[in-house]
């Protein structure tokens, strides 16, 4: 596809369950962030790679939040043992590394933790 | 700490006239600003950028306006179109960051 792609769109779980949310970026971004959107609030940064570099993981906000990227392309986000406040809508971007930092976002997987 | 405040939550217009979205920031680092557009159940789209070294930049029915002064820009759209009605985020990016700080997000709404 042409966009960032991310699976699934929606997410139920049960609290202290664990769950992997997946972005697949635009083909040539070597940059891809995550961001989450809780109720009422703006876009906040998670985590960002780019290339082969170290993940800047500053926005993670608990040891319970990982990502990974794999061969520079695919990404998961996982959430360990679930809380009701980490129920938000997840955010996947990407961007081309080359002037100016615009970033394109994928449709989001709204994860309920209940 | 918000770094970018879009103060109003909401705004209606009638189609066809001006609609002006607003945003504030405090980090005096920001060297660039982004403006998405977000419809329900989708990801944000990207709509207009300015640099820093800027006051101006115009798209079609799209202008941003930059203060670096009082740390303030905006949105203005003319004509106002109801296909416009939208939720649109500020966001500010520091040179050699990678992440953008965004806005709560203002809900934009053209009435027919």
């Amino acid at each position: 596809g042409a966009g960032v792609s991310q699976s699934p769109s929606n997410k139920v779980t049960e609290k202290g369950k664990d769950v992997e949310l997946r972005c697949d970026p635009i083909s040539g971004h070597t940059a891809l962030y995550w961001y989450r959107q809780s109720l009422g609030q703006g876009l906040e940064f998670l985590i960002y790679f780019q290339g082969n570099s170290a993940p800047d993981k500053s926005g993670l906000p608990s040891d319970r939040f990982s990502a990974e990227r794999t061969g520079g392309s695919v990404s998961t986000l996982t959430i360990q043992r679930t809380q009701q406040e980490d129920s938000a809508v997840y955010l996947c971007a990407s961007s081309v590394r080359v002037g100016k930092n615009i970033q394109y976002f994928g449709a989001g997987t709204r994860l309920s933790v209940l | 700490d918000q770094q970018v405040k879009q103060n109003s939550p909401s705004l209606s217009v009638q189609e066809g006239r001006i609609s002006i979205l607003n945003c504030d920031y405090t980090n005096s680092m920001f060297d660039y600003f982004l403006w998405y557009k977000k419809y329900p159940a989708e990801g944000p789209t990207f709509l207009i950028s300015i640099s820093s070294i800027k006051d101006k930049n115009e798209d079609g029915r799209f202008t941003v306006f930059l203060n670096k002064s009082a740390k303030h820009l905006s949105l203005h759209i003319v004509p106002s179109q109801p296909g416009d009605s939208a939720v649109y985020f500020c966001a500010g990016n520091r040179g050699g960051s990678e992440k953008l700080v965004f806005g709560k997000g203002m809900k934009l709404t053209v009435n027919p």
